[in-house]
């Protein structure tokens, strides 16, 4: 069975820290892994990994893949009180039929 | 681009009622679309894959019957929870994917709440 797993669960920081939420995952026939942030709606797309060991950046967030190890991380670095939100890990497979199964989140708190 | 509106936000009915949930890719053809279901504090659970022109693929557990789906156009899919019961209450996400290549971008969501 497919299984996809977060870490931490929850953060607390400091406006300025730099964080890393990590997403390790077991699918069949992997096909992509998606970061999405969830605030009080649905969640918005952050990143799209399909390849190993390429870096994906936009503004202070940034995320890898490492199909070695099946884990995902994801970098906010100065972090801001905006920042506070679900961050979720999803991976495909191309079993799956384009379905997502998604991580339980890591619920992040940036304080000012 | 990529924009998904979900319609309506927020619902209160009372027990016994059909209600309608529609999903619509604004700017881009959405060959499949995908509904999922949360409850407070979880994570999102896959509900059903909805094909263009085909009938859905529901997940183990989740109940035709009760959750039809129709995706009668590239754009648009609907969601009827038939005679919703307070048990039914919760936030559903469509979410939508144009080309092979594309993320899954998700709605607003709607809340439903059954009294």
């Amino acid at each position: 069975e497919d299984k996809v797993v977060q870490s931490p669960l929850s953060l607390v920081v400091h406006e300025g820290d730099t964080v890393t939420l990590n997403c390790s995952y077991e699918v069949t026939n992997f096909r992509s892994l998606l970061w999405y942030k969830q605030e009080k709606k649905a969640p918005t797309f952050l990143f799209m990994l399909t390849s190993s060991g390429i870096e994906k950046k936009s503004g202070r967030l940034s995320s890898i893949l490492d199909k070695k190890e099946l884990s995902s991380i994801l970098n906010i670095t100065a972090t801001q009180t905006g920042d506070s939100a679900i961050y979720l890990c999803a991976v495909e497979g191309l079993d799956s039929g384009y379905a997502l199964n998604f991580g339980k989140g890591t619920s992040l708190l940036v304080t000012p | 681009g990529a924009v998904v509106s979900q319609h309506p936000s927020w619902v209160i009915c009372k027990s016994g009622t059909s209600v309608k949930i529609e999903c619509r890719s604004l700017d881009f053809q959405a060959t499949t679309m995908f509904w999922y279901r949360q409850f407070p504090k979880q994570s999102l659970m896959l509900m059903a894959t909805s094909n263009e022109g085909s009938k859905a693929t529901y997940e183990q557990g989740v109940e035709k019957d009760k959750f039809l789906i129709n995706h009668a156009s590239l754009t648009l899919s609907t969601l009827t929870v038939t005679s919703a019961h307070p048990e039914d209450s919760s936030f559903y996400i469509c979410s939508a994917r144009g080309r092979e290549s594309q993320p899954q971008h998700f709605g607003d969501g709607t809340r439903l709440s059954i009294l």
